[in-house]
């Protein structure tokens, strides 16, 4: 089965400086996606990305996916309060149509 | 649009009980698929549905069970209740093979 490893787990910027969070596959990844949460709540999508070298950007974030590294990275440009919460990466898992396989998260604090 | 609408929001049950949760998903997505997230497990997939059929399952005891009616609103039941259920379960639908997965708010079940 797909794996995915985050990095770094956890994350505390100043108000105002870029970060990125990394999302290692184990196996090739066939759609890749981003997702904020906050605590305890749903999850908010943010980006999809299919093709290898996609890139893909919304407001502030941009996400890009590296096939051949089998990773993508999610990028926040002049963080925000706003920002803060979990940061997860999910991969389908192109052998079994529907089903999602996440990363650990990426627990993100914005300090003012 | 409406979201994807999972009740209720909140559940305490005692140990040995069973519960069933509700998932109404966006309207003309047939696809409904759970996950149950956990401090120590994360987000893990437990099963999907489309057209009223299972089509893939997780790795969880057969305690865990779902259905899906003809109008695509979808079911999670739990039976004999362990502490360990205690978790967010969150469900997710989608047209079939398009586009990113919409995520509920989920259910808090806490187990006592």
């Amino acid at each position: 089965s797909q794996e995915l490893e985050q990095s770094p787990q956890s994350l505390i910027v100043q108000e105002g400086k870029n970060l990125t969070i990394n999302c290692t596959s184990s196996k090739t990844l066939y759609g890749l996606y981003w997702y904020k949460q906050k605590y305890g709540e749903g999850l908010i999508f943010l980006m999809m990305l299919q093709k290898g070298g996609e890139e893909k950007s919304h407001e502030k974030i941009t996400a890009k996916l590296d096939e051949k590294k089998q990773q993508s990275s999610l990028h926040i440009t002049a963080s925000q309060p706003s920002h803060a919460g979990i940061y997860l990466c999910g991969a389908d898992d192109n052998n079994a149509g529907n089903m999602l396989t996440f990363g650990g998260g990426t627990r993100l604090m914005v300090k003012p | 649009k409406a979201g994807v609408t999972q009740t209720p929001r909140y559940l305490i049950k005692t140990r040995g009980q069973q519960v069933t949760l509700s998932c109404s998903p966006i309207s003309g997505h047939r696809s409904v698929s759970w996950y149950q997230q956990t401090p120590g497990q994360g987000l893990q997939f437990l099963f999907e549905y489309f057209s009223e059929t299972q089509r893939n399952k997780g790795n969880f005891p057969g305690r865990f069970s779902g259905r899906q009616f003809s109008n695509s609103r979808s079911e999670m039941n739990v039976s004999t209740l362990e502490l360990g259920d205690s978790a967010l379960y969150l469900c997710a639908s989608r047209e079939q093979g398009l586009g990113g997965y919409t995520f509920g708010s989920g259910t808090r079940l806490t187990v006592v």
